[in-house]
């Protein structure tokens, strides 16, 4: 199994700063490896998919860079409504698709 | 606009039998694979598995094998999550979402809660 590691595990910045998420895996994923966004009470949202490709309607401030075992997903200018978890997903190798164990974005 | 409506909070006793659903929409029900996704405080999001309702071959995590089924009803578009026999480490919250070979979960239905208690 496949095991991602998420750093920090928070992340505490202001709105308009830029921020910065690692994803680690324990041995390579290619380029399989998606990116979450979860909110209280919400279902996860997908944002990145394959590394590098945002999913339909996610804003430009996102973007995901990386391939095999280190991931990066940076938001280049946080926003009010992008305090939340977020967390990293590989499926290259499975079964089992594996989650990391999320890094919480909060307001400083 | 793709939609995955999926049934109720559930309180249950342990040792009792469970099935929840998910009922897809906007899409065509038979292109994309259903996964099964399990959160809990203590384990974050765990993958459970998949089924492909185009030959209805079902995926499990070792985890999970052999404690849960998959299912479909393809006249109504629905995937079930069934229990035989439920643990009280069972409780949680399930997630169905859609996936396929291109693309990762891009669309999650709103989660059920499941209680299992004495």
């Amino acid at each position: 199994e496949i095991v991602l590691t998420q750093s920090p595990a928070t992340l505490s910045l202001s709105p308009g700063e830029r921020a910065t998420l690692s994803c680690r895996a324990s041995q390579s994923v290619n380029k399989y490896l998606a990116w979450y966004q979860q909110k209280p009470g919400q279902a996860p949202r997908l944002l990145i998919y394959d590394a590098s490709n945002r999913a339909t309607g996610i804003p430009v401030r996102f973007s995901g860079s990386g391939s095999g075992t280190d991931f990066t997903l940076t938001i280049s200018s946080l926003e009010p409504e992008d305090f939340a978890v977020y967390y990293c997903l590989q499926r290259s190798v499975w079964p089992p698709i594996t989650f990391g164990q999320g890094t919480r974005l909060e307001i400083k | 606009e793709v939609q995955l409506v999926q049934s109720g909070a559930e309180v249950k006793k342990p040792g009792e039998s469970l099935r929840i659903s998910c009922k897809a929409s906007g899409y065509n029900f038979m292109n994309y694979w259903i996964s099964w996704v399990r959160q809990t405080p203590g384990k974050g999001l765990e993958w459970m598995g998949r089924i492909d309702p185009s030959d209805t071959y079902s995926n499990y995590n070792p985890s999970f094998q052999g404690h849960i089924t998959f299912s479909l009803d393809k006249s109504i578009t629905t995937a079930y999550l069934n229990w035989s026999t439920l643990k009280a480490s069972d409780t949680a919250v399930y997630y169905c979402a859609r996936e396929s070979f291109q693309t990762p979960m891009d669309n999650w239905g709103q989660g059920t809660r499941v209680t299992v208690s004495s």
